[in-house]
């Protein structure tokens, strides 16, 4: 079945690399997905990386990609207190397919 | 572009009252979603579409209606709320291309007393 899971919660001081952790579970996913939600608004795609792709870097930004492991994770450099806000993972089979998205990531950071 | 717009912003709704949620698009996309997000539960998809005049019912469609009659708009009705129905609702939009990235309006933040 689909699933996709993230831990809740990071805190990370400002100026330290955050790093959040995805899992997920359908093999068959061709993207992977990072959006990012700040309060009282919607979620702004991030980035996404095909599935033939192990890294992908966006200026501060770095997703690395384990197929073994289905693991996914998003890496941002040198965070800033407007880095704070809720980071999703979501997968996709391709194209208009239901696109899974995780529980989100509520990542902190202390001036 | 405006991008994805969605209105209104909010709405107070009584038990058994009916609204419509308007979603529009200016990207010229063939997909649109809506979604509800609750809290400790995520994103789940109520009904989705993949081109004008068509919509499929997505992973809790019950007590929910759509509708897709101008491609770059997309309704979500409400016939009789319930108190359960008190979430935020986003719509969403994606082009035909493989890679399927969705773009998201600002939301509607529903609640049904």
């Amino acid at each position: 079945g689909e699933d996709v899971e993230q831990s809740l919660f990071l805190s990370v001081r400002e100026g330290d690399s955050s790093v959040i952790n995805c899992t997920y579970t359908d093999s068959s996913s061709t993207y992977l997905y990072w959006y990012k939600q700040e309060p009282g608004a919607g979620l702004q795609l991030l980035t996404y990386i095909f599935s033939n792709m192990d890294m992908k870097q966006d200026q501060r930004l770095t997703v690395l990609l384990n197929k073994k492991d289905k693991h996914l994770s998003l890496r941002i450099a040198d965070t800033q207190t407007g880095d704070s806000a809720i980071y999703f993972c979501a997968e996709n089979p391709g194209g208009y397919q239901k696109v899974t998205f995780g529980i989100g990531t509520k990542l902190q950071v202390i001036p | 572009n405006a991008g994805v717009t969605q209105t209104p912003k909010f709405r107070v709704l009584k038990t058994g009252q009916s609204m419509t949620l308007l979603c529009a698009q200016d990207m010229n996309h063939e997909y649109m979603y809506w979604y509800r997000q609750d809290p400790g539960m995520g994103l789940r998809l109520i009904h989705y579409s993949v081109g004008e005049g068509t919509t499929a019912k997505g992973e809790v469609p019950d007590g929910y209606n759509v509708s897709r009659l101008k491609k770059q708009n997309f309704l979500l009705g409400l016939e009789s709320a319930a108190p359960s129905q008190t979430s935020v609702y986003f719509c969403a939009s994606s082009s035909s291309g493989r890679s399927g990235e969705q773009y998201f309006g600002p939301g509607t933040r529903l609640t049904v007393t």
